[in-house]
């Protein structure tokens, strides 16, 4: 059974750098099929998809959050991380490491978003 | 991006009613969407992907249906752990864009 678990400061300060490592445990975060993802959910508020990287190292990043985030895999550790610069108080909220998958469906290919760590809350304050 | 639109953003049931919750694509998104439950504190859980297949241990009194615009989550009959909210989840084009979430309460 796959599972992730998020690390990284509770608390940061406003226009420093939000730092996030997920370990993945179960599997190996190098096969294919899978796309390392960040999700986000700001308090009492819905879900804000932030971003993937691929182990090969493609990435792809929310448009409204690209100019400051980076998704990077680091393989010999099976961990990815999430780097988001210049922090506002808009940056506060639980933010999950997911597991993003590919594979066969009915109708096709179809994707999903199969695993989920349990969350952590950063909070950005003075 | 494209907007996911759910319907409606709460509603209140009883145990054994069936519920139907909807959502729609700002454009057609063939049956690329997801369907997740969160319960308070916790992480979402993957119910359906494709727009109707059933993730492995999943009940199977949830089901979805639908493809282009118009999506349906259903559960069959209501069940205590089913208090939660849903959201759906369009992966047809990046960036991926969840609805804004259905709550359902206990009548």
């Amino acid at each position: 059974q796959v599972q992730l678990q998020e690390s990284g400061p509770g608390l940061v300060k406003p226009s420093q750098t939000l730092s996030l490592t997920c370990t993945v445990s179960g599997g190996s975060i190098s096969s294919g099929g899978y796309y390392w993802t960040w999700i986000r959910q700001h308090p009492g508020k819905g879900l804000e998809w932030i971003g993937y990287s691929y182990y090969r190292g493609s990435t792809y990043y929310n448009p409204s959050l690209q100019s400051r985030v980076t998704i990077s895999v680091d393989t010999s550790e099976n961990q990815f991380s999430l780097n988001l610069t210049s922090v506002s108080a808009a940056d506060t909220a639980v933010y999950y490491c997911v597991r993003g998958s590919v594979g066969t469906c009915s109708g096709g290919t179809c994707s999903s978003l199969d695993f989920w760590g349990q969350g952590t809350l950063v909070t950005v304050t003075p | 991006a494209i907007q996911m639109t759910q319907s409606p953003s709460s509603l209140s049931a009883s145990i054994g009613d069936r519920v139907t919750i909807t959502c729609r694509a700002s454009q057609g998104i063939r049956n690329e969407l997801g369907w997740y439950q969160q319960k308070p504190g916790k992480a979402p859980k993957l119910l359906i992907y494709g727009a109707s297949n059933l993730q492995s241990g999943v009940p199977s009194r949830f089901s979805g249906s639908g493809s282009g615009t118009d999506f349906t989550l259903t559960i069959s009959s209501l069940q205590p752990e089913d208090f939660a909210t849903y959201y759906c989840l369009q992966d047809y084009n990046y960036p991926w864009t969840f609805g804004q979430g259905t709550k359902v309460e206990f009548k």
